[in-house]
């Protein structure tokens, strides 16, 4: 039973709809990320947050992703307009500190058509 | 360039014998070793972790053995058992800015009754 919640479980979109998935990262741990692992097995970090602040993102997700983690509610990660090469996993992971062991979520599978 | 790198790609070994899964990494920064084990559906699952001034770490069945000036990681899993079916993941992480962890492609692991 992951501590990390991760809703929804799946996501079916059409191309150029809105998706977005929400995350609750296991309580006390103020450091949140977002992966995409796709149908190979490959993890592509997306971004982190301390609290509600980005440390880091990769150029996709300036573009068409957009993440937040507000206080006092869930983290979510939100794709603008999908495209069929964003069906993979997303997993949410948090920890207590940056350089810490992780807790995953049990992630949101997208599949985009 | 592949940060991170694991072989064999499968494994296969009987109930009772000990499955080695190999690791090595290229960038010398890297100081923070998770190993995550990962069922179908599922999310990641911390097995266990090192850190570079450790060369070993134990826990129960599993043993990570480290090898700093080789940039070369194992993970030992003794008295293997048909539940311990799943895909491992070695991941690493310089850690002190953001925490992203690089990911290995995986190494699936089958063990027969």
């Amino acid at each position: 039973n992951s501590k990390v919640i991760q809703t929804p479980r799946y996501l079916v979109k059409g191309q150029g709809q809105k998706a977005k998935m929400r995350c609750i990262p296991e309580k006390g741990h103020p450091v949140v990320f977002w992966y995409q692992q796709n149908k190979n097995n490959e993890f592509k970090f997306l971004i982190n947050f301390q609290n509600q602040e980005v440390l880091q993102q990769i150029d996709m997700t300036e573009k068409r992703f957009s993440a937040e983690c507000p206080s006092n509610s869930p983290c979510s990660l939100e794709i603008q307009s999908s495209e069929a090469g964003d069906s993979a996993l997303y997993l949410c992971a948090s920890s207590s500190h940056r350089n810490s062991d992780y807790t995953f979520g049990s992630g949101t599978r997208l599949l985009v058509i | 360039q592949q940060q991170v790198r694991q072989s064999p790609q499968s494994l296969t070994v009987w109930e009772g014998e000990t499955a080695i899964l190999n690791c090595s990494y290229e960038d010398s920064t890297f100081n923070y070793f998770p190993w995550y084990q990962q069922f179908p559906g599922e999310g990641p699952a911390l097995l266990i972790s090192i850190r570079s001034v450790s060369d070993k770490k134990e826990d129960g069945r599993f043993t990570i053995f480290f090898n700093k000036r080789e940039k070369k990681l194992s993970l030992h899993i003794t008295d293997s058992q048909p539940g311990d079916s799943a895909t491992y993941f070695c991941a690493a992480s310089e850690g002190a800015n953001t925490g992203k962890l690089t990911f290995g492609d995986g190494t699936v692991l089958t063990v027969k009754p």
